[in-house]
């Protein structure tokens, strides 16, 4: 069965700095892969996904998520945080199969101090 | 498009009683989600549907819980009797497809309390 595995709950980051937010799956092809966010009070945002191809992928707000194999992993990245990227972050994976819906991480949360 | 939209957006109840959550998909959406989002557990896929049918409901927790999908623009997920540990956010999701090809896109939840 699939799962996806967010070892980090709760991250700070500094605002400028960097960040990697960590997320392995268990699977056992290369399945598709997002990455979500989610404000407080609200629903969850697409990031970015990966199906195939290129294994580091662009998305939206500045956001890039890499995806390595030989690790099962799909970490993302942003060089600069801002202070509105304060957020709950999810990833998930999906089979390639039809017929089969996203199961998510349990999320990091991230904290951006000033 | 108004999105996915959901109600009622919060919702208190007495334990024992029924609750109703509703949800309206983007229109044009074959596929239809709902999860339970907790601190304890995440978010969880409850049931969903494609073309109106429902297509894996094993994450419903028990037999208080169902879900219908009476047509391609209306969802619904019931809890009855309700209990405090029911007490969680509920999110509906809609997509083109269920595999994630295109995407989902999600409510803004039903928070509900059971007291």
């Amino acid at each position: 069965a699939q799962s996806v595995t967010q070892p980090d709950i709760h991250i700070t980051v500094s605002e400028g700095a960097s960040l990697e937010l960590r997320c392995n799956y268990s699977y056992g092809a290369t399945p598709y892969l997002f990455w979500y966010v989610q404000s407080p009070g609200q629903g969850l945002q697409l990031l970015l996904k990966y199906f195939s191809g290129d294994t580091l992928v662009q998305g939206i707000k500045g956001f890039e998520a890499e995806f390595k194999r030989s690790q099962s992993s799909f970490n993302l990245r942003k060089p600069s945080v801002h202070w509105s990227d304060a957020a709950e972050y999810f990833c998930a994976v999906a089979s390639p199969q039809a017929g089969t819906a996203l199961i998510f991480g349990k999320g990091t949360t991230l904290s951006v101090s000033s | 498009d108004a999105g996915v939209i959901q109600s009622p957006r919060h919702e208190v109840t007495e334990m024992g009683q029924e609750v109703t959550l509703r949800c309206k998909p983007i229109s044009g959406h074959n596929s239809l989600f709902w999860y339970r989002q907790t601190m304890m557990r995440g978010l969880e896929l409850l049931i969903y549907f494609n073309n109106n049918v429902p297509i894996d409901d094993s994450g419903m927790p028990e037999d208080r819980f169902s879900a219908k999908m009476p047509n391609a623009s209306f969802s619904t997920l019931k809890i009855q009797p309700s209990e405090p540990r029911d007490s969680a956010v509920y999110f509906c999701a809609s997509s083109l497809a269920a595999g994630g090809a295109y995407g989902y896109t999600f409510g803004s939840g039903t928070r509900l309390t059971v007291v």
